[in-house]
C-alpha cells in the first residue's frame, strides 16, 4: 500500500482480555517495527523484524506481550491478559533497509497508531 | 548501548521566528543515520530531516536544517520562519548499523501567533 495501515484505531477492551493488533507495512519493506508511546512520553522500542532474520524481541516489556510477522508482510502485535498499564498508544513502521546511499533506504514510515484502553 | 536525549521537554516560539531543537547522542559507532521526527496531535509521525553521520554537510530541507557535530555527538533541527503548523511534538532518533533506531523523549513546540 502507499503506507503503513494499522488497525484498529482505537480499542477499548477490559483487564484480562486478549487484544490484537495488525499492521500492514508499506509492500517491499523489510524491516517491521513496534513501538509503544504512553501519554506524553516518548516511544518505547518493543520488537523489530527483518526480512527472515529471528525477530529482535529485546523490548517486549513482558511475556504476555508477542508479535509475529507472517509471509514477511502484515503483522500482528497481541497482548494477552491485558492489565491497566498496557493503555497506549501502538506505533508500527516499516522501512526498506538498503545501501547507504540508497534513496529512500533506512527511513522509518509509521502508521497511524493503535490507541488501547484497557479498563 | 545508543542512547538519545532531548534536553528540552517543552519549547515556543513566535510565529516567522527561528527556533532550534537540541539533541545529543552517545554512541562507539562511526557509521549511523540521525533523524528528525515530527508528531502533530493527529499523532502521525513525521519524517523532517534525516542526516547520514558520513557526511559532513549538514543536511537542509526547505526551512529545517540541521547543525551535526559529529565529535560532539550533538544534532540540533533548526526551524526559521515558523509557521502555526509546525506545532508539534519533535523526536531525535539514531539508527545504528544494525538497523535498530533509537528515540529521545521529544520536545513539544508550540508556534504562538
Amino acid at each position: 500500500g502507499a503506507g503503513v495501515s494499522q488497525s484498529p484505531s482505537n480499542k477499548v477492551t477490559e483487564k484480562g482480555k486478549d487484544v490484537e493488533l495488525r499492521c500492514d507495512p508499506i509492500s517491499g519493506h523489510t524491516a517491521l517495527y513496534w513501538y509503544r508511546q504512553s501519554l506524553g512520553q516518548g516511544l518505547e522500542f518493543l520488537i523489530y523484524f527483518q526480512g527472515n532474520s529471528a525477530p529482535d524481541k529485546s523490548g517486549l516489556p513482558s511475556d504476555r506481550f508477542s508479535a509475529e510477522r507472517t509471509g514477511g508482510s502484515v503483522s500482528t502485535l497481541t497482548i494477552q491478559r491485558t492489565q491497566q498499564e498496557d493503555s497506549a498508544v501502538y506505533l508500527c513502521a516499516s522501512s526498506l533497509v538498503g545501501l547507504a546511499r540508497s534513496s529512500g533506504a533506512n527511513v522509518l514510515t509509521f502508521g497511524a497508531g493503535s490507541r488501547l484502553t484497557v479498563l | 548501548a545508543q542512547t538519545v536525549t532531548q534536553s528540552q521537554p517543552e519549547m515556543s516560539v513566535q510565529e516567522a521566528e527561528t527556533v532550534t531543537l537540541s539533541c545529543t547522542y552517545d554512541t562507539s559507532e562511526n557509521n549511523y543515520y540521525l533523524f528528525w521526527y515530527k508528531q502533530p496531535p493527529s499523532r502521525q509521525m513525521i519524517l523532517v530531516i534525516r542526516q547520514e553521520a558520513y557526511k559532513q554537510q549538514n543536511a537542509t530541507e526547505n526551512r529545517f536544517s540541521v547543525n551535526f557535530q559529529k565529535a560532539a555527538k550533538s544534532f540540533s533541527l533548526k526551524i526559521s520562519d515558523s509557521q502555526l503548523g509546525d506545532t508539534a511534538m519533535y523526536f531525535c532518533a539514531f539508527m545504528n548499523t544494525g538497523n535498530q533506531f533509537y528515540f529521545g523523549t521529544g520536545t513539544s513546540l508550540t508556534v504562538i501567533p
